[in-house]
């Protein structure tokens, strides 16, 4: 089976553009969340997708935004950038089963 | 709110010197405890899940137990290619994942 998929893997932005990060969850999984990480914070949740309904949010500001597709792939848009969004972005993907989840390879993004 | 603290934050070992990893936690109506490992530049690859008290849970050279506060990963003749970064998260309530900082693990030949 193939695993989570995320693109792009490397992206540089300027301060103040947006940013459109896409992820392919594991055939099959239905649930898919979102993650930073970066070496002061750690990896920190940022929303949960399940069904194309975002089921859980965590504490970023509104120009942290998701959606989910039909087909269970999800995007994740970052507005207005700030050089404190450089970060990994991770996404995981998961059947339901409470914390199982599989992540990706993340996408690498640097805000100058 | 819930937390999760690791120690220690680095550990270096020698080939086959076993050793244990800690997790510290609090958290409103545990669900679930689960260890993960990260290597450079990939996505953290999931190990574990435990639910209750006095589980364990085993896979090659690694075992992770839990109790009401903590949860260990104890690591038996640790090979090279165990070096990776271990991550701790729980889940409660809420049902977010909240993770630790994790143990940078080295294993010199």
């Amino acid at each position: 089976k193939a695993g989570v998929t995320q693109t792009p893997r490397y992206l540089i932005k300027t301060r103040g553009q947006q940013v459109t990060l896409s992820c392919s969850p594991i055939s099959g999984h239905r649930s898919v969340s979102w993650y930073q990480q970066t070496p002061g914070q750690g990896l920190q949740f940022l929303f949960e997708y399940f069904s194309e309904t975002q089921r859980n949010k965590g504490n970023f500001p509104g120009r942290f935004s998701g959606r989910q597709f039909s087909n269970s792939r999800s995007e994740m848009n970052v507005s207005t950038l700030e050089l404190g969004d450089s970060a990994l972005y991770l996404c995981a993907s998961g059947q339901g089963t409470i914390g199982e989840q599989y992540f990706g390879p993340g996408t690498r993004l640097t805000v100058t | 709110e819930d937390q999760v603290t690791q120690s220690p934050e680095a550990l270096r070992l020698q080939e086959g010197e076993s050793s244990s990893l800690n997790c510290s936690y609090t958290v409103s109506g545990l669900r679930g405890l689960f260890w993960y490992r990260q290597d450079p530049g990939k996505g953290p690859e999931f190990l574990f899940t435990l639910y209750s008290a006095g589980e364990e849970k085993e896979k090659e050279r690694l075992k992770a137990t839990l109790t009401k506060k903590e949860s260990f990963l104890h690591i038996t003749a640790p090979k090279p290619e165990d070096s990776a970064t271990y991550l701790c998260a729980v889940m409660g309530g809420a049902q977010k994942l909240v993770f630790g900082q994790g143990t940078r693990l080295t294993i010199n030949p």
